[in-house]
């Protein structure tokens, strides 16, 4: 089965602009979760959304906006970039497990440098 | 304080000893704990959950948790060169968000 799958890739873009992530979650999961990863940095937490719902949102801007789709699919959006948003931008897919959590599986990421 | 704290490291042991990493945490209500290892470059990936009190073993790797003073580790056995990452501790409240550690780096000698 296929894993967790981003694009791009790399981005290269210039302060002001606007960006748009993708992220594809693992058949059958229906959570996806969005993280933010600065070298040297443990991933923080910017979204999570399950069944096309916010379920939680981290300490970030309004710049920062996601959906998720009926296929379970998911977007991050992020708007008037800075040269501080550079960053690993990593989608997490998991299983809702109720209140014992869920096992996040992570993308590949997408490295955003912005110039 | 941090809400899940780990030392920087690095963290180095020879090859085929044990390797011992810590995480403590500051949220009491904390339900559910992972280890996941990050190689340079690449994103992380799960290695252990654990949600109760005790031991979990899973091959070479047993991850330990106590809620009572705040602290899960991860051990890893027989450690190998290819072991030589950095090693993040997850810990999740709820839904709402997993936090995680600023990782801990390790490094097996050959």
């Amino acid at each position: 089965d296929a894993g967790v799958t981003q694009s791009p890739t790399h981005l290269i873009k210039t302060r002001g602009q606007h960006v748009t992530l993708r992220c594809s979650p693992i058949s059958g999961h229906k959570s996806v979760s969005w993280y933010q990863q600065v070298l040297g940095q443990g991933p923080q937490f910017i979204f999570q959304y399950y069944e096309k719902e916010e379920r939680g949102r981290g300490n970030f801007p309004d710049r920062f906006s996601a959906r998720q789709f009926p296929n379970y699919s998911s977007e991050l959006n992020v708007n008037a970039l800075l040269l501080g948003d550079s960053a690993l931008y990593l989608c997490a897919s998991s299983l809702d497990r109720g209140l014992l959590g869920y096992e996040q599986y992570f993308g590949p990421g997408t490295r955003l440098t912005v110039t | 304080q941090k809400e899940v704290e780990q030392n920087s490291g690095p963290l180095s042991v020879p090859e085929g000893a044990i390797a011992s990493l810590n995480c403590t945490y500051s949220d009491r209500g904390s339900q559910s704990f992972f280890w996941y290892r990050q190689y340079s470059g690449k994103s992380p990936e799960l290695i252990m959950s654990i949600y109760s009190n005790g031991d979990k073993e899973d091959g070479r790797f047993t991850a330990q948790l106590n809620k009572a003073s705040q602290y899960v580790s991860l051990l890893i056995r027989d450690s190998q060169p290819s072991d030589s990452a950095t090693y993040l501790c997850a810990v999740n409240i709820g839904y709402q968000k997993v936090t995680f550690g600023t990782g801990t780096k390790l490094q097996v000698i050959p």
